[in-house]
């Protein structure tokens, strides 16, 4: 079946410094990602969805320059969390689309992000 | 716009009792329906997916749910449940009724099974 990987699974960074998230699709080409953000004891929050080759559409109350994504080709989008701080601090989840879109294999979540900013 | 409801934030059951885990949902297009568990520290594991095919729906684990338009419920379900079915429940619908869309996720169920 269609596999997302997300690296790194665990991150601990100093308050003022960048991290990058990866998220691949190993088995197939994802035209649509979406990034999830997951604060202890509560449900996902839709981040941005980033589609292949264009810029990421951010929800409202996201602000695009802290969490920039990329999806430069159709297995790999980044989330880069710039100038983390404490309040950044958060699970950080991935998912994908095939390119056949929900009628195959659907929605595919990468196993996520703990990102601790000190 | 789509929304979801799951009723009741934390359900406790006991061993080999029946599992009702509850999911209303609010679409103004045919929605597309979904439930994941998530274990602690780890991403979402689809249990199982209503398309607009059949209303009666079965995932994995033994879970299965019911689409009732009527309702606008897709409670999930397991007649007996094991331990190891205690995380965290999601339920949620498609942005959009089609390939592609936002995934609305509800609030999510703790379930807790007891010895």
């Amino acid at each position: 079946g269609a596999v997302v990987s997300q690296h790194p699974s665990r991150v601990i960074c100093k308050s003022g410094t960048s991290v990058k998230i990866e998220c691949r699709s190993l088995d197939f080409q994802a035209t649509t990602m979406f990034w999830y953000r997951q604060f202890p004891k509560q449900s996902l929050m839709l981040m941005a969805t980033s589609n292949e080759g264009s810029k990421a559409t951010y929800e409202q109350g996201v602000e695009k320059d802290k969490f920039l994504i990329n999806h430069a080709s159709l297995t790999l989008s980044t989330l880069t969390v710039t100038s983390a701080h404490p309040e950044d601090s958060s699970f950080y989840i991935c998912s994908a689309i095939p390119g056949q879109g929900l009628g195959s294999s659907g929605y595919t979540f990468g196993s996520g992000t703990r990102l601790t900013v000190v | 716009a789509q929304s979801v409801t799951q009723l009741g934030s934390h359900v406790s059951v006991s061993e080999g009792a029946l599992v009702l885990l509850r999911c209303n949902y609010s679409s103004s297009v045919p929605p597309y329906l979904f439930w994941y568990v998530q274990y602690p520290n780890q991403g979402l594991q689809l249990l199982l997916k209503y398309t607009s095919a059949a209303t009666l729906v079965k995932g994995i684990n033994g879970f299965e749910a019911e689409f009732k338009k009527s309702e606008t419920s897709f409670h999930l379900t397991k007649p007996s449940a094991h331990m190891s079915d205690a995380a965290e429940y999601f339920c949620a619908v498609s942005g959009i009724s089609g390939n592609t869309g936002k995934l609305i996720f509800g609030q999510g169920t703790t379930l807790q099974v007891k010895p």
